[in-house]
């Protein structure tokens, strides 16, 4: 079975441009997870789809940030436009049923580095 | 509000015990997981505890007391792939996220 893939693995922009990462979850899993790193902190939430629909947008930082799950499989995520302090790893994760209950796969993470 | 404590850096021999410690505060409570972080990779899920006690799988064993909201992972026979980040994470039945710590990095000497 795949895991949880994530494109691409890095990414490297200047300030003001649009990055557009992608997250292909594990097959058949209705839960996707956006979450990103920032340097020295620790891993933060950012948001939760179930199928198509936003479930939980609490941890998106600023309405530069645009989630989709179009069809309810994989998932984007577009900065626009990218500030420096976006810079971080991007992880997706899924899972079959709720956090509380259910282990969450995640993926490698997108590096993105905003110039 | 909700906190996850856990130390940053932690070293160890091959062939030793370590025990990476977590504290938590967090409303709701739904089970904490530990994962595992190799430089550049996905976390990968170690363990899940809901019930305060302890659960071993192999070398690798966690501990709950949901009454002092602390956790524990006890990894045994260290060897020198365990060098790696060991994230402690919340599940809240609020949301449907999972709260990290910042991660114990953990290095394995010969």
């Amino acid at each position: 079975e795949a895991g949880v893939t994530q494109f691409p693995s890095h990414s490297v922009i200047e300030k003001g441009q649009t990055v557009t990462l992608r997250c292909d979850p594990i097959s058949g899993h209705d839960n996707l997870y956006w979450y990103r790193r920032v340097m020295g902190k620790e891993i933060k939430f950012l948001l939760h789809f179930v199928k198509e629909s936003k479930q939980d947008e609490s941890g998106m930082p600023n309405n530069r940030f645009l989630a989709e799950r179009t069809g309810g499989t994989y998932s984007t995520l577009k900065v626009q436009p990218a500030e420096l302090e976006d810079s971080g790893v991007y992880f997706c994760a899924s899972s079959h049923g709720l956090a509380g209950a259910d282990e969450q796969f995640f993926g490698p993470g997108t590096r993105l580095t905003v110039l | 509000g909700q906190n996850i404590d856990q130390p940053t850096e932690m070293t160890a021999t091959e062939g030793a015990i370590v025990q990476i410690n977590c504290t938590y505060q967090t409303s709701g409570f739904n089970g904490l997981f530990w994962y595992q972080q190799h430089a550049g990779e996905a976390p990968t899920f170690l363990s899940y505890n809901v019930l305060d006690g302890l659960e071993e799988k192999g070398r690798f064993s966690s501990f709950l007391s949901r009454s002092k909201g602390y956790s524990y992972l006890l990894l045994k026979e260290l060897q020198m792939k365990d060098s790696a980040s060991y994230l402690c994470a919340v599940g809240s039945y609020n949301t449907d996220k999972l709260i990290f710590g910042t991660g114990t990095r953990l290095q394995v000497f010969p």
